[in-house]
């Protein structure tokens, strides 16, 4: 049974800093891994979608890394800021589902 | 596009009450996933339609629970009678396909009194 991991569970940074963000999985057999963030109150927002055959995905500020063989990815989050203070969930489907499990989150929060 | 749009955001309602979510996915998508959150379980998955079919319900807690997508643009979700477990927020996602990015609405919170 895929069981999903994110280590912490809550994180607070000054802003500027540089954060890590670590997500593991028990099972190496995915088909992709996303990270999604959540404000309070709303709903999910796709950040990094990583397809199993890639090792990192970037979008602005963010880099996301995937090591299948080890079970984990991680979030990078450079500079930060305060609007990046949110939750960060990890979420990982198995090779041919569609099913998406996924981390209790991080819970960031960036000081202005 | 205006995104997954759920209504009601917010339900209130007593025990042995129904309870009907609503679901819009967004237009064009053809996976629509219904999923619970709640503090002590995280996010789980409650079902799954591909083409306005249910391909899987083995998230669904019981049979108190059920759901239909009558058509590609409305989906709903059914607690009768509810209970005050089932408080939690329940999101509505789509999707292109089952293995792209899944797009959420904002949610609807659910409390049973």
């Amino acid at each position: 049974k895929q069981e999903v991991t994110q280590i912490p569970a809550a994180l607070s940074v000054p802003e500027g800093e540089n954060l890590v963000l670590n997500c593991s999985f028990t099972d190496s057999a995915i088909y992709n891994l996303q990270w999604f963030r959540q404000d309070p109150g709303k709903g999910l927002t796709s950040l990094l979608l990583i397809q199993s055959s890639q090792r990192e995905q970037t979008s602005g500020r963010l880099n996301a890394s995937l090591d299948k063989s080890s079970g984990r990815s991680t979030l990078y989050i450079a500079a930060s800021q305060p609007g990046d203070s949110a939750t960060y969930l990890c979420a990982v489907s198995l090779s041919g589902t569609y099913k998406y499990i996924f981390g209790t989150g991080t819970r960031l929060k960036v000081l202005a | 596009d205006a995104g997954v749009i759920q209504s009601p955001r917010h339900e209130v309602t007593e025990m042995g009450q129904e309870v009907t979510l609503r679901c819009k996915p967004i237009s064009g998508h053809n996976s629509l996933f219904w999923y619970r959150q709640t503090m002590m379980r995280g996010l789980e998955l409650l079902i799954y339609f591909n083409n306005n079919v249910p391909i899987d319900d083995s998230g669904m807690p019981e049979d108190r629970f059920s759901a239909k997508m009558p058509n590609a643009s409305f989906s709903t979700l059914k607690i009768q009678p509810s209970e005050p477990r089932d408080s939690a927020v329940y999101f509505c996602a789509s999707s292109w396909t089952d293995q792209e990015t899944q797009y959420f609405g904002p949610g609807t919170r659910l409390l049973v009194l």
